[in-house]
C-alpha cells in the first residue's frame, strides 16, 4: 500500500510567492520522521527538511517550513519567496522508527516563473 | 554534512556484461546502506538494504542473483548488475545511515546513471 503520497504532479509558482507542496501519509508507527528532497535535473538528492513524529513544532529551515498536521497525517513543504533555482522536483519521504529504509512519494515537479 | 560518493557517475555498457557501482561513505562510517532506482519522471524505488557483514535485504521483486549487493566495509557498499539488459537502464542511487544521536541521519550519493545498450 502507498504510504506516501504526492497528488501534486506539477505545480507553478510565480518567482517571489510562496508556494505549498502536499504530502500525506500512512503509518501505525508511533515513531517516525518525515523528509522533504529537492532533486534538480542533475539527479543528486539535496536534503531539505526533517520532521519528527515526537517534534511539537513545525519545522523550519531558512526559505523551508514543514506544515505538519499529525492528526491529519499531511505534511506539507512550504517554500517562501520562490526563486528561479526552486524549479526541481520534490519528494516527500517517511522512514518508520529509528533504524529503516526512506519511502518516497511520486514528486512534484515545481517550476518557478519569473 | 556527511558526504557520500558514488563511482562511476555515468555508466554506458553493453547488453550482457555485468557493471559494479560502488558508493562509499567519505567521513563517517555507514552502519546501513540503502540502494533505491529511478526510471525517468519517477520516484526513488527502495532495491535493497545492507548491513555491514551481513547479507543484504532485497525489497519483493527485486532479484537478488542480478542485483548483487556487498557490504563488505563499514564505508563502501557495491551493487553490481549482472548480465545486464535494456531495461535495467536507470538511475541507481545510494544512501547512508550513520546513528547521530536519536536521529537516524540518511545521505545521499549523487547516481549513477546506467544505459545499456
Amino acid at each position: 500500500a502507498q504510504k506516501i503520497t504526492q497528488t501534486q504532479p506539477g505545480m507553478f509558482v510565480q518567482e517571489k510567492e510562496a508556494v505549498t507542496l502536499d504530502c500525506t501519509y500512512d503509518t501505525s508507527d508511533q515513531s517516525y520522521g518525515l523528509f522533504w528532497y529537492k532533486q534538480p535535473s542533475s539527479g543528486e538528492m539535496i536534503f531539505l527538511i526533517y520532521q519528527g513524529s515526537y517534534d511539537e513544532q513545525n519545522a523550519t529551515e531558512g526559505r523551508y517550513s514543514l506544515n505538519f498536521q499529525k492528526a491529519r497525517k499531511s505534511a506539507n513543504l512550504v517554500i517562501s519567496a520562490s526563486q528561479l533555482g526552486d524549479s526541481a522536483m520534490y519528494f516527500c519521504a517517511m522512514r518508520e522508527g529509528l533504524i529503516s529504509d526512506m519511502r518516497f512519494g511520486a514528486g512534484t515537479r515545481l517550476t518557478v516563473k519569473p | 554534512g556527511a558526504v557520500v560518493s558514488q563511482h562511476p557517475s555515468r555508466v554506458i555498457c553493453k547488453s550482457g556484461t555485468s557493471v559494479k557501482i560502488e558508493c562509499r561513505s567519505l567521513d563517517f562510517q555507514a552502519t546501513t546502506m540503502f540502494w533505491y532506482r529511478q526510471f525517468p519522471k519517477q520516484s526513488l524505488m527502495l532495491m535493497a538494504t545492507s548491513n555491514e557483514g551481513s547479507k543484504a535485504t532485497y525489497e519483493q521483486g527485486v532479484e537478488k542473483d542480478k542485483f548483487l549487493i556487498n557490504h563488505a566495509s563499514l564505508t563502501l557498499s557495491t551493487l553490481t548488475v549482472t548480465s545486464a539488459h535494456p531495461e535495467d537502464s536507470s538511475f541507481y542511487i545510494c544512501s547512508a545511515s550513520e546513528r547521530s544521536g536519536g536521529l537516524n541521519e540518511q545521505f545521499f550519493g549523487p547516481g549513477t546513471r546506467l544505459t545499456v545498450l
